[in-house]
């Protein structure tokens, strides 16, 4: 089945750097990419995602990239704010049939720092 | 803004003993799933349902695991005989059946924290 695997474990950034996230994932057929962010306490909320078909998407400060030869795909956060601060969570979904479910990967608790 | 809601927030239960925890789609969704995530681990998939039946399992949901979808409105996780190892935040979530389905985001509940002494 798929495995998605997920680097840094922990990121610590000044406010206003950029923060980088990485994913790699197994199956080939996977096809969905989406990117959830948790605060403490709360419900993990979906904050961008892409599609197989597109290599990058942006959405103001955030932005993903899939590399689909290479098999991973990263979230990047420009101008960190402190409210960023969270764990991240990537995640893959394959396509066909009524196979829905995501598989995440373990998490990045990120830490801006005032 | 419709939210995915969970009942309890938490559950406390003892070893061998059978919980339910609960769950309300989104109402317009389809689709629903439980997932769990063990203290300091990743999310993993348990269970996805569509059409009043399962649709898919992962290996985690074994015999001990049900759902049901009772009424039109909830969605249930019913453990039958609880272990040790079950401790877990258990999260659902639902999806549209609108459009391209598998690239429809999946809402998440704020979960149920299950602890099983």
């Amino acid at each position: 089945g798929e495995n998605v695997e997920q680097h840094p474990s922990t990121l610590s950034v000044q406010e206003g750097d950029s923060a980088v996230i990485k994913c790699t994932y197994s199956d080939s057929a996977s096809n969905y990419f989406p990117w959830y962010k948790q605060e403490l306490g709360k419900r993990p909320q979906l904050i961008i995602d892409i599609r197989s078909n597109v290599g990058e998407k942006k959405d103001q400060r955030i932005a993903v990239t899939l590399n689909k030869t290479a098999k991973h795909f990263s979230l990047h956060i420009t101008e960190t704010q402190p409210e960023d601060s969270a764990v991240y969570f990537c995640a893959a979904k394959r396509s066909g049939g009524s196979n829905y479910k995501l598989t995440f990967g373990k998490g990045t608790l990120l830490t801006v720092n005032p | 803004e419709p939210e995915v809601t969970q009942t309890p927030s938490h559950q406390v239960t003892q070893m061998g003993q059978e919980v339910i925890l609960r769950c309300v789609p989104i109402s317009n969704h389809l689709y629903f799933y439980w997932y769990r995530q063990i203290l300091g681990q990743k999310v993993e998939f348990l269970v996805s349902f569509y059409n009043n039946e399962i649709s898919e399992k992962s290996e985690i949901f074994d015999d001990q695991f049900s759902v049901e979808r009772p009424d039109g409105s909830n969605f249930t996780l019913k453990i039958r005989s609880t272990k040790l190892e079950d401790s877990a935040m258990y999260f659902c979530a639902s999806s549209e059946a609108t459009g391209l389905a598998s690239y429809n985001e999946q809402f998440f509940g704020p979960g149920t924290r299950l602890t099983v002494l």
